[in-house]
């Protein structure tokens, strides 16, 4: 089945070290995104690609970092520069633009991130 | 910048209808999401308005107004299972691509 894979569901960091979150989807996607999501609140743009081997900063970059080498996957690190780690972190593509409704966005099942 | 605006929480009974807000102010407008996510899950995708008008997809309804930079969510039937938290999203003046979601709103479902 078509989807979008996150890994690992539930993942513990220790000050100071940087973790990375794994992202696959085998949808033939163009665009992928990394959103935070804290308890109660809304979903937080991290980055964005819309393009293999391109990315962009979205609204709280800072302490993050990700690359796009394969189309397939857009992994996500958290580093010791974020000082609030803890959260639900949602993987996530689209089409793209020029597809219908191309900004769609489907959504992995989510990984929990939690800094001990 | 962009902001998408919702109410943090709406209660209705069930079998009503309930009516959940999204006002916006972004540029460059492509058009209007609306997802759906339960407690631990993740958010799916209910409707999308690109243009001005009512969007029926079953139970649910998607309404956008350009020109008032608002939109609605319309939940007919309401049943336990609608108690979740809704979102409006949208590209914002970062391009097509740069998708940005509203604060959200917290429906919850009772008998």
């Amino acid at each position: 089945d078509g989807g979008i894979t996150q890994s690992p569901k539930y993942l513990f960091r220790k000050e100071g070290q940087n973790v990375t979150l794994s992202c696959e989807q085998n949808l033939n996607h163009d665009a992928m995104y990394w959103y935070r999501q804290d308890p109660g609140q809304g979903l937080r743009l991290i980055y964005y690609s819309q393009i293999v081997n391109d990315f962009q900063k979205g609204d709280i970059a800072e302490g993050y970092s990700v690359s796009r080498e394969k189309k397939e996957s857009f992994p996500l690190t958290v580093t010791s520069a974020q000082k609030n780690p803890t959260a639900f972190y949602l993987c996530a593509s689209s089409p793209g633009q020029g597809a219908i409704s191309g900004n769609t966005i489907y959504f992995g099942e989510g990984s929990w991130l939690t800094v001990v | 910048g962009q902001s998408l605006e919702q109410p943090s929480e709406v209660t209705a009974v069930e079998g009503a209808i309930v009516q959940i807000n999204c006002t916006y102010q972004t540029s460059g407008f492509y058009g209007l999401s609306w997802y759906q996510q339960h407690d631990g899950g993740a958010p799916t995708f209910l409707s999308y308005n690109a243009l001005d008008g009512l969007e029926e997809t079953g139970r649910f309804s998607s309404f956008l107004s350009r020109s008032d930079s608002y939109g609605y969510l319309l939940l007919q039937e309401l049943q336990m299972k609608d108690s979740a938290s809704y979102f409006c999203a949208a590209p914002n003046s970062g391009g097509y691509q740069k998708v940005t979601f509203g604060t959200g709103t917290k429906l919850q479902v009772i008998p």
